[in-house]
């Protein structure tokens, strides 16, 4: 049963600290997304890669966050200084796109990030 | 479940019933449209999908009906169980793959 597979599934974090979440899309997929979901603001797509390369990221805050991907299976989120606000559920996704269009994406069970 | 917004639409229905969920999407350009299923504590799960060709699209219990015109989706499930109860999404992509969500619906399905 293939499926997407994030690590941790939860973290409470004190300020400034760095996190870093794991995600391991379902192979053969050529498409990895990371999605924030907060009360307040709902999904948001922070970025995306397709075959590995960062297609946008313009949804990150620049200063503190960063995506890769470095190899086909893992896609990593990290936050350094985490601050507060930072506390959400992450979300990855993976998805296979090809010369047809795209398709759905699959989504990983989250990481459930604190920072206090 | 608390992954979710406390202050999303509700839409509340009968067991045997027939839900309407509605969503607005907001770029005319997107061409391809997908509906999500999210329970409590899980990421979200696809249900049903549509392209910009056609209107309308039939799965098993579950039916997207797409007016371009006005930018409106719906999802349409027929015989609503308590499984059912869930946050729904719809999404759209803009172009580029890039995949936006809208703000959900919460359905609750009464026994």
């Amino acid at each position: 049963d293939a499926r997407v597979t994030q690590t941790p599934r939860h973290k409470v974090t004190e300020m400034g600290q760095e996190v870093t979440m794991r995600c391991q899309p379902i192979l053969g997929h050529n498409t990895v997304f990371w999605y924030r979901q907060t009360m307040m603001q709902g999904l948001e797509l922070l970025a995306y890669f397709r075959n590995r390369a960062p297609l946008d990221d313009s949804g990150m805050p620049k200063d503190r966050f960063s995506a890769e991907m470095p190899d086909a299976t893992l896609a990593t989120l990290k936050i350094q200084p985490s601050e507060p606000r930072d506390s959400a559920v992450y979300f990855c996704a993976s998805g296979l796109i090809t010369g047809s269009g795209n398709t759905e994406a699959f989504f990983g069970q989250g990481t459930r990030l604190t920072v206090v | 479940g608390e992954s979710v917004g406390l202050h999303l639409p509700t839409l509340s229905v009968q067991e045997g019933d027939n839900s309407i969920i509605n969503c607005a999407y907001s770029n005319s350009a997107s061409d391809y449209f997908i509906w999500y299923k999210q329970e409590s504590g899980k990421g979200p799960q696809f249900i049903i999908d549509i392209r910009s060709n056609m209107d309308k699209r039939q799965g098993q219990r579950v039916t997207v009906l797409l007016n371009k015109t006005v930018k409106h989706l719906s999802l349409q499930i027929a015989a609503t169980q308590p499984g059912d109860s869930a946050v729904y999404f719809c999404a759209e992509n803009t172009g580029g793959f890039k995949t936006i969500f809208g703000a959900g619906t919460r359905l609750f399905v009464k026994a």
